[in-house]
């Protein structure tokens, strides 16, 4: 079946413009995690979706960053004034309620000039 | 807080040679742990992950870890390397029972593997 698809595979953009990344998680996966990973790094957390619960905002790292997710299903990333340290592959996994295995998408690169 | 260290962040070995990639971590409550591959541009595939019971795990592609509580560690080996292992390597921690099921990562480890 289809895994976790991310869009766009690619992005730059400048400094100061915001930005948007969407997530289509894994139809059926109710758990809907985002996660930073910068050059040379692990992947940081950022934010996590768990049906119609009240999300886990605890990684994001300034209130530039938020999230959105629609229900059970796509959920964009949006950042807002990007600074040249927001330049990382930003992942995201999804999971079935419970699970532990989390499934990745192949991520978005963001570039900001 | 939890966290998880990799010794390593760059690991060499010869085709048929043992793997071996260190991972240790620190957790308030027992941990669940987690080993994922990134091969390039591509996303985490999960290769095996340890909840509870037996202490030796084993993934795909020939991959194993051993829960160690007494060292906190979870070092993932394999017997005999081959060329297509080579990628970067992620050790996690998920703190469930603290109710935190995002995944805390270690900072990786690239494995490369020379004919």
């Amino acid at each position: 079946g289809a895994g976790v698809s991310q869009s766009p595979s690619n992005k730059v953009t400048e400094k100061g413009k915001d930005v948007e990344l969407r997530c289509d998680p894994i139809s059926g996966h109710t758990a809907l995690y985002w996660y930073r990973q910068r050059l040379g790094q692990g992947l940081e957390f950022l934010i996590y979706f768990q049906g119609n619960s009240a999300p886990d905002k605890s990684g994001l790292p300034s209130d530039r960053f938020s999230a959105e997710r629609t229900g059970e299903s796509v959920s964009t990333l949006t950042i807002q004034r990007t600074q040249q340290e927001d330049s990382a592959v930003y992942l995201c996994a999804s999971s079935l309620t419970g699970a532990l295995e989390q499934y990745f998408g192949p991520g978005t690169r963001l570039t900001v000039t | 807080a939890q966290s998880v260290t990799q010794l390593g962040s760059h690991v060499s070995v010869s085709e048929g040679a043992l793997v071996l990639l260190r991972c240790n971590y620190s957790s308030s409550v027992p941990p669940y742990l987690f080993w994922y591959v990134q091969y390039p541009n591509q996303g985490l595939q999960l290769l095996l992950k340890y909840t509870t019971g037996a202490t030796l795990v084993k993934g795909i592609n020939g991959f194993e870890a051993e829960f160690k509580k007494s060292e906190t560690s979870f070092h993932l080996t394999k017997p005999s390397a081959h060329m297509s292992d080579a990628a970067e390597y992620f050790c996690a921690v998920s703190d469930v029972e603290a109710g935190r099921r995002a995944l805390t990562f270690g900072s990786g480890t690239r494995l490369q593997v020379q004919p």
